[in-house]
C-alpha cells in the first residue's frame, strides 16, 4: 500500500493530452512538500522528469508539465508520442514517517 | 555529471544479510546538497525508499525497514553502502542507489542502473 495514490494505468492516442494524478494527505503533499515525477522506460532506472512540483530538468521537453493543489498533484503530457509509453511515479516527503521520502504506486501509460 | 554504480551479489539466501555498495563518480560524496540514498523496486511493483545518509554520517531510514537496515559512507573511496539483514523472499527486488538533491526539494536527480537481488534458497 503506497502512501501516495496513483491510477494503475492511463492511455491515450498519439498527439493527445493525458494527465496522471497523485493523491496524498495533510502530512505530505497537503503539508506543502514538493512533488516530483519520474519516468521509467521498460527495463531501465527511473529518470527525473519534474521536480519541485513544476520544474523540468535540462533536456526534458516542455510537453511534460506538473501542477499541485491541496493534497494532490498532476502530471500532464501533451502531444503524446510512442516513446512516452512508460511507468510514471510521483514522490514527495512525509512528515509523519521520520524523514521518509514516499512514492505513489506508479502509473503505466499506454500509447494506443 | 554525477554517475552511480551499484555492486553486489545477485542471489542471497533467506535469513542472510545483503551487502551492496554504490560507487559515485563525477562528483564528491562530500556535498552539502546531497543525501546518498538506497531505493528498491520488487518485480512488477512500485518504488520504495529504503533510507539515506549525509556525508557526515547522519542517516534516515524507512520505519518499516529500520530494524534491519544500515547505511554507511566511505568518503575516501567516494562510496556508500547498504546492509539489509534477516532477508525474506519479499526482499527480492531491483536495488537502486541515487542522489537525493536537497536544492531540488529532495528529488532523486541521479540514479544507478540498478541491481537485481533475488532472495532464494
Amino acid at each position: 500500500q503506497s502512501v501516495l495514490t496513483q491510477p494503475p494505468s492511463v492511455s491515450g492516442a498519439p498527439g493527445q493530452r493525458v494527465t496522471i494524478s497523485c493523491t496524498g494527505s495533510t502530512s505530505n503533499i497537503g503539508a506543502g512538500y514538493d512533488v516530483h515525477w519520474y519516468q521509467q522506460l521498460p527495463g531501465t532506472a527511473p529518470k527525473l522528469l519534474i521536480y519541485g512540483n513544476n520544474n523540468r530538468p535540462s533536456g526534458v521537453p516542455d510537453r511534460f508539465s506538473g501542477s499541485k493543489s491541496g493534497t494532490s498533484a498532476s502530471l500532464a503530457i501533451t502531444g503524446l508520442q510512442a516513446g512516452d509509453e512508460a511507468d510514471y511515479h510521483c514522490q514527495s516527503y512525509d512528515s509523519s514517517l521520520s524523514g521518509s521520502r514516499v512514492f505513489g504506486g506508479g502509473t503505466k501509460l499506454t500509447v494506443l | 555529471q554525477v554517475q552511480l554504480q551499484e555492486l553486489g551479489p545477485g542471489l542471497v539466501r533467506p535469513s542472510e544479510t545483503l551487502s551492496l555498495t554504490c560507487t559515485v563518480s563525477g562528483g564528491p560524496v562530500i556535498s552539502g546538497e546531497s543525501y546518498w540514498t538506497w531505493l528498491r523496486q520488487p518485480p512488477g511493483k512500485g518504488l520504495e525508499w529504503i533510507g539515506n545518509i549525509y556525508y557526515g554520517g547522519s542517516t534516515n531510514y524507512n520505519p518499516s525497514l529500520k530494524s534491519r537496515v544500515t547505511i554507511s559512507v566511505d568518503t575516501s573511496r567516494n562510496q556508500f553502502s547498504l546492509t539489509l539483514s534477516s532477508l525474506f523472499a519479499a526482499d527480492t527486488a531491483v536495488y537502486y542507489c541515487a542522489r537525493d538533491w536537497t536544492r531540488g526539494g529532495s528529488c532523486f536527480d541521479h540514479w544507478g542502473q540498478g541491481t537485481l537481488v533475488t532472495v532464494s534458497s
